[in-house]
């Protein structure tokens, strides 16, 4: 079984300054790592994914996050929001291989709020 | 749009009674899943399919049950709604290749 800890349930930045969104996961297994975000009255879209092979990934709105297995975290990151960043985020863990992927342990989310 | 369809988006309903959430989706996909949304919980898995009458618990399970007679419609089902089920119910589809959950829009159920 995995878990998934979000270590912040708010994030309040002002635009244009940085922000690091902390997600630390249990796991005994191989796993692939997550990171959904969530406007407000909508479902979740991804934003960005580990599966294997490089371990800093990156999304097309400048989003990053680092895949630090020996911390067993995956911290998502930006340089530089944007009050349209403003949302709810969430980290997700399931197993590596076969058809797992649909079967994901969630975090507890974080709603990162840019202010002007 | 992934193609996914909830109905209904809202219900109220009382305890004691029966709900059926329908998830639809165009996309062929073989697996589906519902999950629950509550606050400081995140999402959890209550059920899932991969494929037409095979289904699966997921990690809250208990009063619940699902069906999948077409490919295209996944039904969640509670026989008996208590105020604990209060929640928004989200179904996803999963796309085998790239490994990404798409998820509908959402069912918020009230249970009073």
């Amino acid at each position: 079984a995995q878990s998934v800890t979000q270590l912040d349930s708010q994030v309040p930045v002002f635009e244009e300054a940085p922000v690091e969104l902390r997600c630390n996961y249990s796991s005994s297994v191989s796993v692939y790592l997550f990171w959904y975000v969530q406007y407000p009255n909508q479902g979740l879209q991804l934003l960005l994914k580990y599966l294997s092979g490089s371990t800093l990934v990156e999304s097309i709105n400048g989003f990053e996050a680092e895949f630090n297995k020996s911390q067993t975290s995956f911290h998502l990151r930006k340089p530089s929001v944007h009050i349209s960043d403003t949302a709810e985020y969430f980290c997700a863990v399931s197993e590596a291989g076969g058809t797992s992927y649909g079967k994901l342990t969630f975090g507890q989310g974080t709603i990162l709020t840019v202010h002007p | 749009d992934a193609g996914i369809t909830q109905s209904p988006r809202h219900k109220v309903t009382e305890t004691g009674t029966p709900v059926t959430l329908r998830c639809h989706q165009t996309e062929n996909h073989r697996y589906m899943y519902w999950y629950r949304q509550d606050p400081g919980h995140g999402l959890r898995l209550i059920h899932y399919s991969y494929g037409v009458k095979d289904t699966d618990k997921g990690e809250v399970s208990d009063g619940y049950s699902v069906s999948r007679s077409k490919t295209e419609d996944f039904l969640l089902t509670l026989e008996s709604a208590t105020s604990s089920q209060t929640s928004v119910y989200f179904c996803a589809i999963n796309s085998p290749n790239t490994g990404e959950l798409f998820f509908g829009e959402g069912s918020r159920l009230t249970v009073l």
